[in-house]
């Protein structure tokens, strides 16, 4: 089954504990993406990848990194996580980014979410 | 900076009637539009997209019209069901970029 999978899904942590999001997908997708989506705010993006080693930031990048060693996973990493960060987290992949207009549409496929609660 | 909003927060329709949200973007440069299903607890589905070389486009039960003039955006589900009760949100892309710009969403209750 074709899919995007994070873990965890729920983690309440404390301020300054460094954290990893993880998120594999299995449809060897190049274009891999996370987002934050807050109460009346839609879906904010903090980073993106075109392919493997390549990222880039999104919207939102402050107090996160990334890294895409690999084409199937894009870990989110928190360094030193702080209550602003507290959120519903969302990793999105697609065959090719949302702008390659030369290709046929390209919607994203999205996990189920990590919801963080930093304290 | 601009953004993509919508009209109504919350939609109420009775099981069986056609619903219809609205989005407004504000960056004529967009040129490829989706809409989101979320159910609670679950991450964003994808519903329906369009280009902006189209006026219209059909799904199963589902129409996105694109209104490039005054830059509008809405999706009409046909005979609406109590399985289609979600908050729905639209995404813009700007021509060659490579993110997405979320609405905020509609929460949409099918009562029975």
């Amino acid at each position: 089954e074709a899919q995007v999978t994070q873990n965890p899904r729920y983690l309440i942590t404390v301020t300054g504990k460094k954290l990893t999001v993880t998120c594999s997908q299995n449809m060897n997708h190049e274009y891999m993406s996370w987002y934050r989506q807050d109460p009346g705010l839609g879906l904010r993006q903090i980073y993106y990848s075109m392919n493997v080693e390549v990222t880039d930031k999104g919207d939102v990048p402050e107090g996160y990194k990334v890294s895409r060693k690999e084409k199937r996973n894009f870990p989110l990493i928190l360094e030193s996580p702080s209550p602003n960060q507290t959120s519903l987290y969302f990793c999105a992949s697609s065959s090719r980014p949302p702008g390659a207009t030369l290709y046929s549409n390209q919607p994203q496929h999205f996990g189920d979410g990590t919801r963080l609660s930093i304290l | 900076g601009e953004s993509v909003g919508l009209h109504l927060p919350t939609l109420s329709v009775q099981e069986g009637d056609n619903s219809i949200i609205n989005c407004a973007y504000s960056n004529s440069a967009s040129d490829y539009f989706i809409w989101y299903k979320q159910e609670s607890g679950k991450g964003p589905q994808f519903i329906i997209d369009i280009r902006s070389n189209m006026d219209k486009r059909q799904g199963q039960r589902v129409t996105v019209l694109l209104n490039k003039t005054v830059k509008h955006l809405s999706l009409q589900i046909a005979a609406t069901q109590p399985g289609d009760s979600a908050v729905y949100f639209c995404a813009e892309n700007i021509a060659n970029n490579n993110d997405m710009r979320f609405g905020a969403g509609t929460r949409l209750t099918v009562k029975p």
